[in-house]
């Protein structure tokens, strides 16, 4: 089945760039979607196919894909940014649904 | 508003069985492919089954395959899922989400407040 890898944890500080990576073989050829979830609640889709943006998420989040790496970037990072973020595609040769790990976005 | 509500977690012991609901408002349901996505207690996001709008079309996680079921009643707005034959790492919070897209692979939009399923003896 199709796997996704992310980093377990990135850091950055209040005003600065985040990136976020997501590897998978040839995920260029997949549409990627991202998600945020902060502690207790519900994950909140902010980057689909790539790199739109659903209505209401911010212009500081963007992503992009090439090659075997997605990623997503969080631009002017701000303390309610800390959160983990997932990424997902429709995966590999199998009807499924797959997430990436999961990556714990702190905000130092 | 669109929104989702999940009801039906519970406490329960290994072998049993369980039945969620996820009840649905504010969009056209059956325009939309739903799923159900977990998480277990520490651990990341683990989708688990999905349905076409039409509820003609079905896909499962090969770890629930053979023992969940999802199913959908349309005139009901109302997602299920029969879970049959728990074990331990079943538990987790289940949550049900909307496609984003009545067409293609988009993502889930809208996602519910999650109902927690708790298999142990």
């Amino acid at each position: 089945s199709y796997v996704l890898t992310q980093p377990p944890s990135v850091s950055v500080a209040p005003g600065q760039t985040a990136r976020i990576t997501c590897e998978g073989n040839n995920i260029e050829s997949k549409s990627v979607h991202w998600y945020q979830q902060k502690p207790g609640q519900a994950p909140v889709l902010v980057v689909y196919d790539d790199s739109d943006r659903p209505s209401g998420i911010p212009e500081r989040f963007s992503g992009s894909n090439s090659g075997n790496t997605a990623t997503l970037t969080i631009s002017r990072v701000e303390a309610g940014d800390e959160a983990d973020y997932y990424c997902q595609v429709w995966g590999g040769s199998s009807d499924h649904w797959v997430f990436g790990g999961g990556t714990k976005l702190t905000v130092l | 508003e669109v929104q989702l509500l999940e009801s039906g977690g519970g406490l329960l012991q290994p072998g049993g069985s369980l039945r969620l609901s996820c009840a649905a408002s504010g969009f056209t349901f059956n325009n939309y492919g739903m799923n159900w996505v977990r998480q277990a207690p520490g651990k990341g996001l683990e989708w688990v089954s999905g349905i076409s709008g039409s509820g003609g079309s079905t896909y499962y996680a090969d770890s629930v395959k053979g023992r969940f079921t999802i199913s959908r009643d349309n005139s009901k707005n109302t997602l299920y899922l029969q879970m049959n034959s728990l074990r331990a790492e079943d538990t987790a919070v289940y949550y049900c989400a909307k496609d984003l897209a009545p067409i293609g692979r988009y993502g889930m939009d809208v996602w519910g407040q999650g109902t927690t399923v708790t298999v142990s003896s």
